[in-house]
């Protein structure tokens, strides 16, 4: 099973900070396969970026990954109000499929 | 649009049986691959179950292979997961998703219901 370890736990920010959140697998992962969500209390969560770098219908351009191998990055360039929640990895290269962690991003 | 409405979560006791169901509407449900994801309260995601679309292949997470079965009826667009032996470490929220496209390249999930809470519990 692949396990995805995903850095920090906890992200403290201010609106139009840029945050920087990190995901790195135990095994490498092809980039094709790696996806990220956000999720806000209450709420399922909501495909952000596929394959990497593709950002899913509707997301805005502030929203970037980016990584190959076992060292992925999702960016977002200037933090908006609603930005604020959680962020998890996903790899659907090898079954299991598996999650990372989570990232909660704050408000300082 | 599209909406995936899941139901059947409730409380029930350890060793116990629950059917989940999940309704399908507003895109051509038997051409995607349909997933069971859970999430523990406070915990997070957990993928437990793919089928194909049509239905006649299916995986399972280690934590869940042997009592769950994932279903599907194209006809009356509608998935299922028939969970049994159920277990307190079951406690969790489950999601049904939709795969983003028809092929390897869309196994992520672009579409969730809202969930169904399912509580194991004496």
């Amino acid at each position: 099973e692949i396990v995805l370890t995903q850095s920090p736990g906890t992200l403290s920010l201010s609106p139009g900070e840029r945050a920087t959140l990190s995901c790195r697998a135990s095994q490498s992962v092809s980039s094709t396969y790696l996806a990220w969500y956000q999720q806000k209390p209450g709420q399922a969560p909501r495909l952000l970026i596929y394959g990497s770098f593709n950002r899913a219908t509707g997301i805005p351009d502030r929203f970037s990954g980016s990584g190959s191998g076992t060292d992925f990055t999702l960016t977002i360039s200037r933090l908006e109000p609603e930005d604020f929640a959680v962020y998890y990895c996903h790899q659907y290269d090898s079954s299991p499929w598996t999650f990372g962690q989570g990232t909660k991003v704050e408000i300082k | 649009e599209v909406q995936l409405l899941e139901s059947g979560g409730g409380l029930v006791q350890p060793g116990g049986s629950l059917r989940l169901s999940c309704a399908a509407s507003g895109f051509t449900f038997s051409t995607y691959a349909m997933n069971w994801v859970r999430q523990a309260p406070g915990k997070g995601l957990e993928w437990i179950s793919v089928i194909s679309s049509s239905g006649d292949s299916t995986n399972y997470g280690d934590s869940v292979k042997g009592r769950f079965t994932i279903s599907r009826d194209n006809s009356k667009n509608t998935l299922y997961l028939q969970m049994n032996g159920l277990r307190a470490e079951d406690t969790a929220v489950y999601y049904c998703a939709k795969h983003l496209f028809d092929n390897s390249r869309g196994r992520c999930f672009d579409y969730w219901g809202q969930g169904t809470l399912v509580t194991v519990s004496s």
